[in-house]
């Protein structure tokens, strides 16, 4: 029944580790979209996805890679992570372009990714 | 650029008492508007959004925003705060462009003194 699923909910590592972090949506959303939640709680968008083509990549760094598999999958690939990578990440998805109106995003839980 | 400020870091109720929580926003049209809050090591829950419309706008869980055109600004009220209203309450606006993604305050934390 979970409309927006991450895996996995925890995630500790060292530094210079490649992770990835998974999203998967049954809404039937076209628009998915990956947020940092850095330790101020300020939330930022790091990209978005319509129908598997990138749409918004903002200023991240290229360590940081989103893949879709298909529409109802974003997942965030991060390679040779550094400390300031410690944050919580949220996945969210939305109708998107094709609306017409409300964009509603919905959000999953969140990664909480700690890197030592 | 696009913003939403929101001007109080914490804020102290006590239970029972009303709330009021100030969002701004910075846009070149009305962009969609929405408040979220956010649990202790939660996920974010939708409370309410507006666009268009009447400018009091109801939510979930008893909670109401006003939009104000003139004063570009959409602020979130509780008649009478709950215990478990302790929470991180953010603004966010959209610009409507369909997958431009929210853009957020930086969040007003809310502690509910007994």
């Amino acid at each position: 029944d979970t409309a927006v699923s991450q895996t996995p909910k925890y995630l500790v590592t060292q530094m210079g580790n490649d992770k990835s972090i998974k999203c998967e949506q049954n809404l039937g959303h076209d628009t998915m979209y990956w947020y940092k939640q850095d330790s101020k709680k300020f939330l930022k968008i790091m990209f978005s996805y319509n129908n598997k083509e990138l749409i918004i990549n903002e200023t991240v760094p290229n360590r940081f890679s989103p893949k879709s598999p298909d529409k109802a999958h974003l997942n965030l690939h991060i390679n040779s992570l550094e400390l300031g990578d410690s944050a919580v990440y949220f996945c969210a998805s939305s109708q998107g372009l094709l609306a017409g109106g409300w964009n509603e995003q919905f959000f999953g839980p969140g990664t909480r990714l700690t890197v030592l | 650029a696009q913003s939403v400020t929101q001007p109080d870091i914490h804020i102290t109720v006590s239970e029972g008492a009303s709330l009021e929580l100030r969002c701004n926003y910075s846009y070149g049209a009305t962009p969609y508007l929405f408040w979220y809050v956010q649990s202790p090591g939660q996920g974010l829950q939708l409370l309410l959004k507006y666009f268009s419309g009447d400018t009091l706008v109801q939510g979930i869980k008893g909670f109401e925003a006003e939009f104000k055109r003139s004063q570009s600004s959409f602020n979130l009220r509780k008649p009478s705060v709950h215990w478990s209203d302790a929470a991180e309450y953010f603004c966010a606006a959209d610009s409507g462009g369909g997958a431009d993604g929210l853009t957020f305050g930086k969040g007003t934390h809310l502690i509910i003194q007994p």
